[in-house]
């Protein structure tokens, strides 16, 4: 079984176009997260959401909205797709807040704006 | 977060024990030592943390030094299917703060 799965895992698209992307965790976790890696492969953190509430929104263009409907799941709407959003986007999850836990991350979605 | 400074690259024979240095000089007395590796199109794995002990589990070793300033990973018998970016992240235990990942090591095991 996956424990954080994401889709799709390829996406093409236009420039100004509208796309979401999907997370789900099946780890029971109560925290769930974005983050983007551009091509120069540096991964940074977008946001964190825990128990279905933002926590961290890491100067993200508004143009990006994230939402949970339940803890299980973290999704990624993006509107007006700009070149620059062209990246690979992870979804990652953890236990909790307090406390060491680590990070599960999914497998990724390569994002590519034409 | 405290920042990390890690090399580049390295190169390890297969078989051979990797050992990956990271220099933390400003960490503080509540943060750990997190190490996660990103196999190349997957996404990132962890593989240990610590905090002033040091640790061991089935992927790899940790060891801190006594003034936490500095950190080992060690993969005791490194595999081609361990090439990889190697991260090392230091923060706060708690909170839901994400990951903040350097540029790492890339490491590469030869046959």
């Amino acid at each position: 079984d996956t424990a954080v799965s994401q889709t799709p895992k390829y996406l093409v698209t236009q420039m100004g176009n509208d796309k979401s992307i999907k997370c789900e965790q099946n780890l029971g976790h109560d925290t769930m997260y974005w983050y983007k890696q551009d091509s120069k492969k540096f991964l940074k953190i977008m946001f964190s959401y825990n128990n279905k509430e933002l926590i961290i929104n890491e100067t993200v263009p508004n143009r990006f909205s994230p939402k949970s409907p339940d803890k299980a799941h973290l999704n990624l709407h993006i509107n007006s797709l700009e070149l620059g959003d062209s990246a690979v986007y992870f979804c990652a999850s953890s236990q909790g807040l307090a406390g060491v836990y680590e990070q599960f991350f999914g497998p990724g979605t390569r994002l590519t704006v034409l | 977060d405290a920042k990390t400074t890690q090399p580049p690259s390295m190169d390890c024979a297969e078989g051979r024990a990797a050992n990956l240095p990271c220099n933390h000089s400003t960490i503080s007395g509540n943060e750990y030592v997190y190490w996660y590796r990103q196999i190349h199109s997957q996404g990132p794995q962890y593989i240990i943390h610590g905090l002033k002990n040091n640790e061991t589990n089935e992927m790899a070793s940790l060891i801190i030094t006594e003034d936490r300033k500095s950190s080992t990973l060690i993969l005791p018998h490194a595999t081609l299917r361990d090439t990889a970016v190697y991260y090392c992240i230091v923060r706060v235990g708690g909170g839901a703060d994400g990951l903040t990942f350097g540029k790492g090591t890339h490491l590469i095991i030869q046959p």
